[in-house]
């Protein structure tokens, strides 16, 4: 079945550094890839989407590619700021012969971002 | 516009009672879905209702359960808690039944069970 592994966290910076936060998925078919965040005491917000090989997702300074020859999905941001301390989930949507499109989601990585 | 509603916020219930948990979705969302986070087993599906059908189902006992209605509303049920159903409930809508579509998640209930 379909599934997505993310590096464990926590990942913890200092403000302003570089991130990446690595995911690599399987799926049985051509899956749609998202990015999450969630905010201490919050619900998941969609970050970020691609939707085919080689798309790029961005938003608010995050950026994912959809590299289907490593199916991978990594979400990197060049500086980060304390704001940005959230947990981060990748997930995967498949649309398998019968309209199954419910999303799988990885284990989520914390990351933790120092002034 | 509004986002997705989810009520109660905070729930503290006795073993063996039962709860029921409401989400109101995005207005024009019609796909409501339900999962289970922990810290141990991370987010886990639980349902998914389509106009008024449950067209999913994850890997979880028949206590259980839910329904949607006319106007896309859903309800969750969980009958005979158990101490470990704790955990934060989180509701998501989507505007259609399509791997395009992300979701968009409520904050959650956060039920506990003593």
């Amino acid at each position: 079945g379909d599934s997505v592994t993310q590096m464990e966290g926590p990942v913890t910076l200092s403000e302003e550094a570089f991130l990446t936060i690595n995911c690599t998925y399987t799926a049985t078919g051509y899956p749609s890839l998202f990015w999450y965040v969630q905010y201490p005491g919050e619900g998941l917000q969609l970050l970020l989407k691609a939707t085919k090989a080689d798309d790029k997702g961005s938003n608010k300074g995050f950026e994912a590619t959809y590299r289907k020859e490593t199916t991978s999905f990594h979400l990197e941001k060049g500086s980060v700021q304390v704001s940005d301390s959230a947990v981060y989930f990748c997930a995967l949507s498949d649309n398998l012969s019968g309209g199954s499109y419910i999303p799988t989601f990885g284990r989520g990585t914390s990351l933790i971002v120092h002034p | 516009k509004a986002g997705v509603t989810q009520t109660p916020r905070y729930l503290i219930k006795t073993r063996g009672q039962q709860v029921t948990l409401s989400c109101s979705p995005i207005s024009g969302h019609r796909s409501v879905s339900w999962y289970q986070q922990t810290p141990g087993q991370g987010l886990q599906f639980l349902f998914e209702y389509f106009s008024e059908t449950q067209r999913n189902k994850g890997n979880f006992p028949g206590r259980f359960s839910g329904r949607q209605f006319s106007n896309s509303r859903s309800e969750m049920n969980v009958s005979t808690l158990e101490l470990g159903d704790s955990a934060l409930y989180l509701c998501a809508s989507s505007l259609g039944r399509d791997s395009n579509y992300g979701y968009t998640f409520g904050s959650g209930t956060r039920l506990t069970v003593v």
